[in-house]
Order: structure tokens, then sequence, then C-alpha cells
């Protein structure tokens, strides 16, 4: 069985620091891969970053960027230079290969609030 | 523009009754996807369709049931038989995750569900 733990419930960064969102997996699969979302008020789910297992870098998209560490079964999201459209909901969530990569199995959230 | 359209955005259902939400999907996308989010939680999946005819129980298909007649929708029926169904409802679709596993799965805005 696969299983996300975001042990976060809420963060508090400044406006333009930088912040670290926790998220560890556990998982028997070879094969799988781990994304972030980001969830507004507004209620929609917002793709942000996805990691492979096999990737040998680290995922980066704009100011989002994800610290990947396979053997700790951890990836962690970092977003840079917060902005105050940054608070939000964020979701740690996992697909692997032995589910034929259908089912996403997601981890349940930290709430960032950004201040100016 | 190319997206996810759930409608209505708010239902309300009366003890006994069967409700239908809305999910169509204009992004030639072959899977699609039912999840719940009850507060302060991640999304659980409810059902989900590879393709057209097909369809598959989530981790808490009860008292849900689903049809995928067409390609762009994949509508769900709460029924009477769900006792809890007051929760926040999102539809995805995404690229077959079999073939394009580093895909990530497109959410629309969501329907929020509750008892009378």
């Amino acid at each position: 069985a696969q299983k996300i733990t975001q042990t976060q419930p809420g963060m508090f960064v400044q406006e333009k620091e930088a912040v670290t969102l926790d998220c560890t997996y556990d998982t028997s699969d070879p094969s799988y891969g781990l994304f972030w979302y980001k969830q507004p008020s507004s209620g929609e789910m917002i793709f942000l970053i996805y990691q492979g297992s096999y990737d040998q870098q680290n995922a980066t998209e704009g100011r989002y960027s994800l610290n990947f560490q396979k053997a700790r079964k951890s990836a962690n999201l970092v977003i840079s230079a917060s902005q105050l459209g940054d608070s939000a909901m964020y979701f740690c969530a996992m697909r692997g290969m032995n589910t034929g990569f259908q089912k996403l199995v997601f981890g349940t959230g930290t709430r960032l609030l950004v201040s100016p | 523009d190319g997206g996810i359209t759930q409608s209505p955005k708010y239902l309300f259902r009366k003890e006994g009754q069967n409700v239908t939400l809305s999910c169509e999907q204009n992004l030639n996308h072959d899977a699609m996807y039912w999840y719940r989010q009850d507060p302060g939680q991640g999304l659980r999946l409810i059902y989900y369709s590879q393709i057209v005819n097909d369809f598959q129980k989530g981790d808490i298909a009860e008292g849900y049931s689903v049809s995928r007649e067409k390609k762009e929708s994949f509508p769900l029926t709460v029924t009477s038989a769900q006792k809890n169904p007051t929760a926040f409802y999102l539809c995805a679709s995404s690229r077959p995750p079999s073939v394009y596993s580093n895909q990530p799965q497109h959410f629309g805005d969501g329907t929020r569900l509750s008892i009378l």
C-alpha cells in the first residue's frame, strides 16, 4: 500500500522568504511518481511539480523545487521568494507502477500562510 | 481554452434522494477520476475510468455510482445509500497514466454537496 505523510498542518512565512513543506512517503513500488498540488481557498487543485522515482535530478518549476531524497523517502517542496498569492493548502501525492499509475494517493495537506 | 467543467458549484440533497454531479472535459483525455475531500483532509478516490464504457472502484466507492458513455463526460451519482455525503467533490482527468506516468491529473473547480 502507498501512504503519504505531511506532518506540518500549518506553516507561516514572510513574503520574499523561502519555505519548505515536508512530505514523506511509503511504498513498495519499484517505480513511482510524486506530485505537489496547490489548493487555494476557491477549491481547485493546481498542479505544481512532478518528480519521478528514477529521475536523477531534483525537479524545478520556476519558484518551486522538489528536494527528493529517495533513501529517506522524502519529497519536500521548496518555495523560494514567497508571495502573498502562495497562501493556500499544499498537497503531496504519489502513484505507483503496481496500480498501473492509476491511483493518486494524497497526504492530508499543509496550510501555508504568507504574511506581508 | 481546454479544461474541466464541474456543475453545479453547490448542491443540496434531501434525505433519500439521489443526486448527480456533472463533469465534462475538453482536454481529449482518456482517463477521468472522482475524488471526495472532507474538511482538513486530503482527497480520496471514489471511481476512475481509463476508457469509455469502463470504470473501476476506488477506495470509497460505496454509495456512489458512475457512467462513462462519452469520452468527455464522467457523471457521479451520490445515492441515498451514501449516509454521509456532505463533502467537496473534485473531478479530474489525465492522459493514460500507464503510458504517460509523469503526466499530472487536471482538476475541475469542484462541487460542494450538503444535506438539507
